[in-house]
């Protein structure tokens, strides 16, 4: 079974400049999470998606991120604009509601904003 | 406001020297804990899941507890491929966010 796939892996950018991360869950998992890992820390969720709606989006700061999942498959990360403080890894999850309760990440994306 | 805590923040051990990890935790209603293992550049791959005190699971040199207020993750005769961030998580209801602790470096030299 494929799992979570995240593309790109690195991005390195400006402040100011804006940016997208891009998850494919594995396949069938109907629920989908973005995390937001800063260096030292554990992650710590921005958005979760249960199909094509939302369920959690209240530490996402919304004046500069925004999420979607077309077709409850995909899903995109956008930062715009990036302040140097947005410099992370973003990890994409995914689980099978129908089943247990863990989720299964993403490599992740690194993001450096310089 | 619920919190999890992690202790040691880096442990060192030699192969073969067993040790413990600690993850301590403030939640109002707990569903699940979970565990994790992180390694460099890589996303967190989970390991267990306890849901009651009282309960225990293992996988390989690894076995996770639970008590009502902290979880341990023993580690018996570790080896070098042990080697990693040990990330702890608490979740409230099914299906929802993970609150993670800040995690346990894990180093074990031959």
């Amino acid at each position: 079974e494929a799992g979570v796939a995240q593309s790109p892996r690195y991005k390195i950018i400006e402040k100011r400049q804006s940016v997208a991360f891009w998850c494919n869950p594995i396949s069938g998992h109907a629920t989908l999470y973005w995390y937001q890992q800063i260096l030292g820390q554990g992650p710590k969720l921005l958005i979760q998606f249960q199909n094509n709606g939302v369920v959690d989006d209240s530490q996402l700061p919304k004046d500069r991120f925004s999420a979607e999942r077309l077709k409850g498959v995909d899903s995109t990360l956008k930062i715009q604009p990036a302040k140097l403080e947005d410099s992370a890894v973003y990890l994409c999850a995914s689980r099978d509601p129908g089943t247990f309760d863990e989720q299964y990440f993403g490599p992740g994306t690194r993001l450096t904003v310089t | 406001e619920d919190q999890v805590t992690q202790s040691p923040e880096a442990l060192r051990l030699q192969e073969g020297e067993s040790s413990s990890l600690n993850c301590s935790y403030t939640v109002s209603g707990l569903r699940g804990l979970f565990w994790y293992r992180q390694d460099p550049g890589k996303g967190p791959e989970f390991l267990f899941t306890l849901y009651s005190a009282g309960e225990e699971k293992e996988k390989e040199r690894l076995k996770a507890t639970l008590t009502k207020k902290e979880s341990f993750l023993h580690i018996t005769a570790p080896k070098p491929e042990d080697s990693a961030t040990y990330l702890c998580a608490v979740q409230r209801n099914q299906g929802g966010k993970l609150i993670f602790g800040q995690g346990t470096e894990l180093s074990v030299k031959p």
